[in-house]
């Protein structure tokens, strides 16, 4: 049982690249979610997925677009990559229960130059 | 506006001894709280959870408690291991919410001294 798999690990971008990450969950979860981990600023969510073909914004979406055509996977697209977007980006998927956590994947460095 | 807070960005512990790690938060909807513990190079990982109906929660070293009234929440370790050390972030979610977000803190770098 794999959990949730993000692929790639590492990439480096040139300004105004554009480039998918994949997020792909095994749990058969209906919410996936896009963060992103930057020094002293926590876990902020850019993206997310109530369920199959759905997606909405979340707290800092800009310059980003996702999409859920898959249950089971969720994409993160940068369309012009920008240096400010050199993060660590997470994925997490969670079920419908009210009172239960994310799970997470181990994450994509991504340096934009 | 972070509604979320951890405003110990670091802190240094005795192996054997008592950590505590504290999370404020500001959004009185919030009822549902979490605690994360993240290594290098991973995705954070579930650590201990409490629902506002609660006051303490226990897990083996892992203890967290909520004070309602003052919106802050502690995780306790007891004892202090050097496997430990991680940073920890603490978690909540409000209900309603939209799409069973959790809001997340800024973290804590916790360093257990052997």
């Amino acid at each position: 049982n794999a959990g949730v798999t993000q692929t790639p690990k590492f990439r480096v971008l040139k300004t105004g690249q554009s480039m998918t990450l994949l997020c792909a969950q095994d749990m058969n979860h209906e919410y996936m979610y896009w963060y992103r981990q930057d020094p002293g600023m926590g876990l902020r969510l850019i993206h997310y997925s109530v369920g199959e073909g759905t997606t909405a914004k979340g707290e800092v979406p800009d310059g980003y677009n996702v999409s859920r055509l898959k249950k089971q996977n969720f994409l993160l697209g940068l369309e012009s990559a920008a240096p400010s977007q050199t993060s660590v980006y997470f994925c997490a998927s969670k079920t419908g229960e009210r009172l239960e956590g994310y799970t997470f994947g181990s994450g994509t460095r991504l340096t934009v130059v | 506006d972070q509604q979320v807070k951890q405003n110990s960005p670091s802190l240094s512990v005795q192996e054997g001894r008592i950590s505590i790690l504290n999370c404020d938060y500001t959004n009185s909807m919030f009822d549902y709280f979490l605690w994360y513990k993240k290594y290098p190079a991973e995705g954070p990982t579930f650590l201990i959870s409490i629902s506002s109906i609660k006051d303490k929660n226990e897990d083996g070293r892992f203890t967290v408690f909520l004070n309602k009234s003052a919106k802050h929440l502690s995780l306790h370790i007891v004892p202090s291991q050097p496997g430990d050390s991680a940073v920890y972030f603490c978690a909540a979610s409000a209900w309603p919410g939209t799409g069973n977000q959790f809001y997340f803190g800024t973290g804590t770098s916790l360093t257990v001294i052997p």
